[in-house]
């Protein structure tokens, strides 16, 4: 059991890039969820989902895309990086609507010069 | 909107000192509280949550009360170890019949580091 995964773990961009960040979950968790960690600020929610097919933004969607065609993967993908998102990225899952005990994964580190 | 506002950090005691990490809350209805610790290079864990007024939670060592009069949930620690030097977030979560769909909202975080 390998919790919430996520891939890449470190990831340099140059402005104009693309490229998506993968997260898996292996609890059968209904609810999933992207978060920005920056200095400061806490953790701000990008986008999320409360099941296969569907998906809603959340605090900070600007510049980012998901999709979640299969429950156990949520995707976030960034079309035209910029440097504002530069930043940790933390996908995180739940097994029920009230968000008790999110699971989180160990973060992907993007830097976008 | 909701919000979470936690004592301004960084955080520096001597082992087997008491903490307290203060946070105070924002929101409409009646909210789950958490808290959260992240080590160096790790992502989120939880480390305790109370779900309704007057609750404790806990754990490590650690606790919470949920107060609903102060609007509160300051985490508390009699004897801190260099293994508690961590960030640690408050954060809360809407009511269950809620349209949040179980979004959590985070504090800023309170960098706690324990010396020998």
């Amino acid at each position: 059991n390998a919790g919430v995964t996520q891939t890449p773990k470190f990831r340099v961009l140059k402005t104009g890039q693309s490229m998506t960040l993968l997260c898996a979950q292996d609890m059968n968790h209904e609810y999933m969820y992207w978060y920005r960690q920056d200095p400061g600020m806490g953790l701000r929610l990008i986008h999320y989902s409360v099941g296969e097919g569907t998906t809603a933004k959340g605090e900070v969607p600007d510049g980012y895309n998901v999709s979640r065609l299969k429950k156990q993967n949520f995707l976030l993908g960034l079309e035209s990086a910029a440097p504002s998102q530069t930043s940790v990225y933390f996908c995180a899952s739940s097994p029920d609507r009230d968000g008790h005990e999110q699971y989180f994964g160990p973060g992907t580190r993007l830097t976008v010069t | 909107g909701d919000s979470v506002t936690q004592m301004e950090g960084p955080v520096t005691l001597s082992e087997e000192a008491f903490l307290t990490i203060n946070c105070t809350y924002t929101a409409t209805g009646y909210p789950s509280l958490f808290w959260y610790v992240q080590y160096p290079g790790e992502g989120l864990q939880l480390l305790l949550k109370a779900t309704k007024a007057d609750d404790k939670g806990s754990n490590k060592g650690f606790e919470a009360t949920y107060r609903k009069e102060t609007t509160s949930f300051h985490l508390e620690k009699g004897s801190v170890q260099v293994s508690d030097s961590a960030v640690y977030f408050c954060a809360l979560s809407d009511l269950p019949g809620g349209t949040s769909y179980g979004k959590l909202t985070f504090g800023q975080g309170t960098i706690l580091t324990v010396h020998p």
